[in-house]
């Protein structure tokens, strides 16, 4: 099966510097890579995500590359905000039936 | 659009009980649903992946006499921790897709199961 890795799984950023968090995976079937911000005791958001006939993908200040030759793939947050602390999950799906979560990053930004 | 509920969020019983959680898609069809288990500050764990009419697929390790997976309807997945153990309590996650073509996730709210 399917194996995520995500590094680092804890972060520390000032205010206004990027965060970047990277995953890797063992299928080469994945196709699809979504990521996930999970505030404590809430339920888990879709934040970005990208198949893997694109490698990049942006969305304000939110970015996700994928390397699909070295099988990885990262999410940018630029200029964070202390509203961005929260636990990022990343997760690959060959089939969409099946998603196989990293096991997240606690982002912390500091004001 | 696309909101999916689970009930109860929370959920206390006693060692040798049954729990039932529910989790329902209240705006749009779910095509497939899938069950989750979360430990404190640990990653999302896949138990199961359910379609509306037929049998879930467990994860391997996941025992599929404990945690009953019924997927009745298009809105409608239940999960239920039969026989509980203090082992089983944990966070439970469901999530739905909302189309057979679409990857995207839509997860419920959680359910804090606590067995005593």
């Amino acid at each position: 099966g399917e194996n995520v890795e995500q590094h680092p799984s804890t972060l520390s950023v000032q205010e206004g510097d990027s965060a970047v968090i990277k995953c890797t995976y063992s299928d080469s079937a994945s196709n699809y890579f979504p990521w996930y911000k999970q505030e404590l005791g809430k339920r888990p958001q879709l934040i970005i995500d990208i198949r893997s006939n694109v490698g990049e993908k942006k969305d304000q200040r939110i970015a996700v590359t994928l390397n699909k030759t070295a099988k990885h793939f990262s999410l940018h947050i630029t200029e964070t905000q202390p509203e961005d602390s929260a636990v990022y999950f990343c997760a690959a799906s060959s089939t969409g039936n099946q998603f196989y979560f990293g096991t997240g990053t606690s982002l912390t930004v500091i004001p | 659009g696309a909101v999916v509920s689970q009930h109860p969020s929370w959920v206390i019983c006693k060692s040798g009980t049954s729990v039932k959680i529910e989790c329902r898609s209240l705006d749009f069809q779910a095509t497939t649903m899938f069950w989750y288990r979360q430990f404190p500050k640990q990653s999302l764990m896949l138990m199961a992946t359910s379609n509306e009419g037929s049998k879930a697929t467990y994860e391997q390790g996941v025992e599929k006499d404990k945690f009953l997976i019924n997927h009745a309807s298009l809105t409608l997945s239940t999960l239920t921790v039969t026989s509980a153990h203090p082992e089983d309590s944990s966070f439970y996650i469901c999530s739905a897709n909302r189309l057979a073509s679409s990857y995207e996730q839509y997860f419920g709210p959680g359910t804090r199961l606590t067995v005593t």
